[in-house]
């Protein structure tokens, strides 16, 4: 089954600081994960796929098939970073919990 | 193009009422998803389809139906509402990219209440 795990459900951070968002999968076959962001009271929207090695927004995301993680990460947060993410499999049928960031000024 | 529409975007109900929810995309999709997003639970699968006509059930399915006549409309239905269906509701869709993968589209949501 594929299935991904974010293991904390809220991040405070300070603006200016990094961010690293975890998520660990498991799953049998080529993975590929995505990154889903909600910002306050909008709708879902695709942040990053791993496969298209680009940063977004100043995120990236590096799949560690070693560790079967996808983790998130940005090196200096930003107010307008605060909202929920999602990690999420190929077949998006199982969501992470998601993970709460909130960027402290 | 308009993505994918929810209706309503708000709705009370009492409990043992009865609704439908609708989504609509106008992206020739064929996948189309129910979600519910409760705090602390992240999103929740209800229902979801691959193609006009087919239906299959999610994670969390008890309590609600789903139809898909149409390849563009996805409705969720609660045919006796409960508190504990008090959430708010996502839909979307997804075409499917080369090897199985899919990136998903989502509606704006539907906060719905049940007193």
């Amino acid at each position: 089954a594929q299935r991904v795990t974010q293991p904390e459900k809220l991040l405070s951070v300070f603006k200016g600081a990094p961010v690293e968002l975890k998520c660990n999968y498991s799953y049998s076959g080529s993975p590929e994960l995505f990154w889903y962001v909600q910002y306050s009271r909008q709708r879902l929207q695709l942040l990053l796929r791993h496969i298209s090695r680009e940063s977004i927004k100043g995120f990236t995301a590096d799949l560690n098939k070693g560790e079967t993680s996808f983790h998130l990460k940005k090196p200096f947060a930003q107010e307008e970073d605060s909202a929920m993410y999602y990690c999420a499999p190929p077949n998006r049928l199982a969501f992470g919990k998601g993970n709460q960031v909130v960027v402290i000024p | 193009n308009a993505g994918v529409t929810q209706t309503p975007k708000f709705r009370v109900l009492k409990t043992g009422q009865s609704m439908t929810l609708l989504c609509a995309q106008d992206m020739n999709h064929e996948y189309m998803y129910w979600y519910r997003q409760d705090p602390g639970m992240g999103l929740r699968l209800i229902h979801y389809s691959v193609g006009e006509g087919t239906t299959a059930k999610g994670e969390v399915p008890d309590g609600y139906n789903v139809s898909r006549l149409k390849k563009q409309n996805f409705l969720l239905g609660l045919e006796s509402a409960a508190p504990s269906q008090t959430s708010v509701y996502f839909c979307a869709s997804s075409y499917v990219l080369a090897g199985g993968k899919n990136i998903q589209y989502f509606g704006a949501g539907t906060r719905l209440s049940v007193l």
